[in-house]
């Protein structure tokens, strides 16, 4: 299957500060990248989806001005945690689908751990 | 909107023995169906997929699954269970007529295999 590879795996950030959490398609072009966030023993829940050059489209209740979504490129996704608190620590996962992919699923990338202190 | 119950949260199993992982899913139209495997700290990896056709659907490691729509479940199974199974289950459910990766999840389903 299609290879999405997510950086960085784990990360520890101060109260206060921005994380930025990239995600890309190594084999194929993303047209549409999605992230979900997982906190503790909890399921995966959709946090926003976003196009290749269009803004993304949030769920209800995740704040796009905290969540900053950047999809600039067809192999590219950034998520920027910004003003990152404690609350915020968790598991952040994209996942991508477009051509070359196959187009009939979305493939997910490692996961990245956020830890705010 | 779509939504997806697992109703077990902790199943435990011998190694050897048949597994089934329940799914039930709540949409008015024919879903695209789901189920990932994914280990502690680790993405997610797709064991199958329901779009349309026939309602038992063949996946990896051994896995199936069947698709009931009278019953609203796409119940995942597998005949032998092996140890390196151990790992936490997830039903998704996508909505037809939009992006196969926007999926709504279940809970999850872990999976604990005694040797």
């Amino acid at each position: 299957g299609a290879v999405v590879s997510q950086h960085p795996s784990w990360v520890i950030c101060k109260s206060g500060t921005s994380v930025k959490i990239e995600c890309r398609s190594l084999d194929f072009q993303a047209t549409t990248m999605f992230w979900y966030r997982q906190f503790p023993k909890q399921s995966l829940m959709l946090m926003a989806t976003s196009n290749e050059g269009s803004k993304a489209t949030y769920e209800q209740g995740v704040e796009k001005d905290k969540f900053l979504i950047n999809h600039a490129s067809l192999t590219l996704s950034t998520l920027t945690v910004t003003s990152a608190h404690p609350e915020d620590s968790s598991f952040y996962i994209c996942s991508a689908s477009g051509a070359g992919g196959g187009n009939t699923e979305a493939f997910f990338g490692q996961g990245t751990r956020l830890t705010v202190v | 909107a779509q939504s997806v119950t697992q109703p077990d949260i902790h199943i435990t199993v011998s190694e050897g023995a048949s597994l089934e992982l329940r799914c039930n899913y709540s949409y008015g139209a024919t879903p695209y169906l789901f189920w990932y495997v994914q280990s502690p700290g680790q993405g997610l990896q797709l064991l199958l997929k329901y779009f349309s056709g026939d309602t038992l659907v063949q996946g990896i490691k051994g896995f199936e699954a069947e698709f009931k729509r009278s019953q609203s479940s796409f119940n995942l199974r597998k005949p032998s269970v092996h140890w390196s199974d151990a790992a936490e289950y997830f039903c998704a459910v996508g909505a037809s007529g939009t992006s196969y990766g926007k999926l709504t999840f279940g809970q999850g389903t872990i999976l604990t295999v005694h040797p």
